[in-house]
């Protein structure tokens, strides 16, 4: 399954909303994860099953979308937020990521 | 407290074996599976594969002719061996623990949700 991501680079400002988009060339029901991920860093897990938040993330992250079309919202973005983006699909094997999306300082 | 401690060689030469070797403290072991991630410098992340405690495995098959995973259930570790390696193999590799999620059909490996620190290795002559 290809796991597309648009755009492939996101220019905001602290405050504002982001939507990062993610599209699978199959359904993949709602077996859709993401990650952020920091320079020097491992991924870190923000949203499973499409819609649910991890341990630990804050509330101003959240996921949306089934079958083929899904959408990551921050809704306000703080400093730390800007970072690259991952989306992953689990219903079929092998497992796959998008290519990235890069939330960076307008 | 999930932690995934990981290590192995960082420098091969091409043809030979990558290894390396991932340990799950604080994780009940038999009830998730592990899994292999790598990232090419600069570039995305890649799914090399997976495997249970009971030694059943799944791999990317980019990669199957290559490849071993393999588990130690009593230490708690799993390993990555990846034969004849060139220099596109040079990435960060991560290991990473995969809970599971059910239907009617049994249970299945799903997302990420903790990760090793991860290990570069580079392919060089």
């Amino acid at each position: 399954i290809v796991m597309t991501q648009s755009p492939g680079t996101l220019s905001l400002s602290p405050g504002e909303r982001a939507a990062l988009s993610c599209r699978a060339s199959q359904t993949v029901s709602s077996h859709l994860a993401w990650y952020q991920q920091k320079p020097g860093q491992a991924p870190r897990l923000l949203i499973y099953s499409a819609s649910s938040r991890a341990t630990g993330i804050p509330p101003r992250f959240s996921g949306s979308g089934s079958g083929t079309e899904f959408t990551l919202t921050i809704s306000s973005l703080q400093s730390e937020d800007f970072a690259v983006y991952y989306c992953q699909q689990y219903k079929d094997w092998p497992r796959t990521f998008g290519q990235g999306t890069k939330v960076e300082i307008k | 407290q999930v932690q995934l401690q990981q290590w192995g060689a960082g420098l091969l030469t091409p043809s030979e074996t990558l290894s390396l070797t991932c340990a799950a403290h604080g994780a009940s072991f038999s009830d998730y599976n592990w899994s292999w991630v790598r990232q090419p410098p600069g570039k995305g992340l890649e799914w090399i594969g997976e495997i249970n405690h009971s030694g059943s495995t799944n791999y990317n098959p980019s990669l199957k002719s290559r490849l071993t995973i393999s588990v130690d259930t009593s230490k708690k570790q799993f390993s990555l061996k990846l034969s004849s390696v060139t220099a596109a193999d040079t990435a960060v590799y991560y290991c990473a623990r995969n809970p599971f999620y059910y239907d009617r059909d049994g249970h299945y490996s799903a997302y990420f949700d903790y990760w090793g620190q991860g290990t570069l290795v580079t392919v060089s002559s």
